[in-house]
């Protein structure tokens, strides 16, 4: 059984980089039949998908518009975990953070499981 | 890329049928098979219920079935129950930088 661990802090300055780490168990970061993902959830925006990164000989990432230019989703192979770093935040990128897992092989191209979320709030 | 549009609300009585709507266009709902719906608790993660229109992950109830017509896809819960009561959303992937869309939510009441 697949399951995802988020760790991060909750509050976050504007102007600074938000960063979230997501811990994987039951799967592997490198796995050639899963992408690693950010979605995020809030109010105004409801869920936004935020980016991925994923193995295929090589890593890859995609990340949606809206990010793209203050987002990096990064790997970590020794840790089998990925993060997440957005910077530039303002408050608007308050929500709530969610990491999860598409693998085609599993369920096609939808997002299971999910991590338990994290609260981030844009505040100084 | 805008949301995919739902109905806010949805309510009925236990043991009775209802169907959410997701509208999109033929850029996400109506061009790929692959709307998958979630529902959410208050204060929880996403549970995926249904992936590529129609498919049932393992563990989720057969009273969730998932179907689609066109640039709009449909999620139906028969014999609700009090546990249906959540919110649902669904999702569409699309081919373009922005991979994923979701819908707006609806608030699905057991009355």
């Amino acid at each position: 059984q697949v399951q995802l661990q988020q760790s991060g802090p909750g509050l976050v300055k504007p102007s600074q980089t938000l960063s979230l780490t997501c811990a994987i168990s039951g799967d592997s970061v490198s796995s050639n039949s899963a992408n690693w993902n950010w979605i995020r959830q809030s109010p105004s925006r409801g869920l936004e998908w935020l980016g991925r990164t994923y193995y295929r000989s090589m890593w890859y990432n995609d990340y949606a518009l809206s990010v793209k230019s203050r987002i990096t989703i990064n790997p970590d192979t020794s840790k089998n975990q990925f993060s997440l770093h957005l910077n530039s935040v303002t408050p608007e990128d308050t929500a709530v953070y969610y990491c999860t897992r598409d693998s085609w092989i599993h369920s096609g191209r939808s997002f299971d499981p999910w991590g338990q979320g994290t609260l981030v709030t844009v505040s100084s | 890329q805008s949301a995919l549009t739902q109905p806010a609300s949805v309510s009925g009585s236990p043991g009775q049928s209802i169907t959410i709507s997701c509208t999109g266009t033929s850029n996400d709902v109506g061009g790929y098979n692959f709307v998958s719906w979630y529902q959410q608790h208050p204060g929880k993660a996403p549970k995926l219920m249904i992936y590529d229109v129609s498919n049932r992950p393992s563990g989720v109830s057969n009273r969730f079935s998932g179907s689609k017509s066109g640039n709009t896809a449909s999620l139906t819960i028969s014999g609700l129950q009090a546990e249906d009561e959540a919110d649902y959303y669904c999702s569409s992937y699309i081919s373009s930088d922005t991979l994923y869309v979701f819908g707006t939510g609806t608030k699905v009441t057991v009355l």
